[in-house]
């Protein structure tokens, strides 16, 4: 079954305000950790990634942060564009990816 | 690095008929891509593990012989659709890749008449 979740089907945030998208995941053997941006049809793209040896990596704009002891991890989106909306997922890898639920980042104007 | 083309991005099909899904790797040799389906507002399924000149690999609840893979050549795998109904219309998905980072295709909507 599915290991990884996610809290909020829906955020909405407001144009330049930073965005913080959770999920939470069940296997505590779970090493490697994605986020995926999917805008609307089309398929994910690879926005940052996280191994279980780390708390943190940081990107353009994103950072991702893991909190092993809880099995939490969240992307955090700093001055959040429209160019940002889409649908958030995590999703964990191990010999395959296994997607979260999945997110929708909603930009206010 | 790492391209995947998927082709067609859309199909309509009439029921009973089937649907083939091409998805290619452009600047790798994928031995294994993997096929994704989304119904609408919802995540990414797996469906199943398509490996190099061997048999795919399903996830539980997957049918075999209604969706079948083939995967001939290290640079194309194939998922067909088989006497589709309304039911199987959806949004299909490829990935295939490096052991750095494994890539999407664009998806094809299929839709079922």
């Amino acid at each position: 079954g599915e290991s990884v979740g996610l809290h909020l089907p829906t955020l909405s945030v407001q144009e330049g305000d930073n965005s913080i998208i959770n999920c939470a995941y069940s296997n505590s053997a779970s090493d490697y950790f994605i986020w995926y941006k999917q805008e609307s049809g089309k398929g994910p793209q690879f926005i940052i990634d996280i191994r279980s040896n780390m708390d943190k990596r940081q990107g353009q704009r994103v950072t991702v942060l893991l909190n092993k002891t809880v099995k939490h991890l969240s992307l955090q989106i700093a001055a959040t564009q429209p160019g940002d909306s889409a649908v958030y997922f995590c999703a964990e890898r191990d010999d395959k990816i296994i997607f979260g639920k999945g997110t929708r980042l909603h930009i206010l104007p | 690095g790492a391209v995947v083309s998927q082709h067609p991005s859309w199909v309509i099909c009439k029921s009973g008929t089937s649907v083939k899904i091409e998805c290619r790797s452009l600047d790798f040799q994928a031995t294994t891509m993997f096929w994704y389906r989304q119904f609408p507002k919802q995540s990414l399924m797996l469906m199943a593990t398509s490996n190099e000149g061997s048999k795919a690999t399903y996830e539980q609840g997957v049918e075999k012989d209604k969706f079948l893979i083939n995967h001939a050549s290290l640079t194309l795998s194939t998922l067909t659709v088989t006497s589709a109904h309304p039911e199987d219309s959806s949004f299909y998905i490829c990935s295939g890749g490096t052991a750095d980072r494994y890539t999407f295709g664009s998806g094809t909507r299929l839709t079922v008449v």
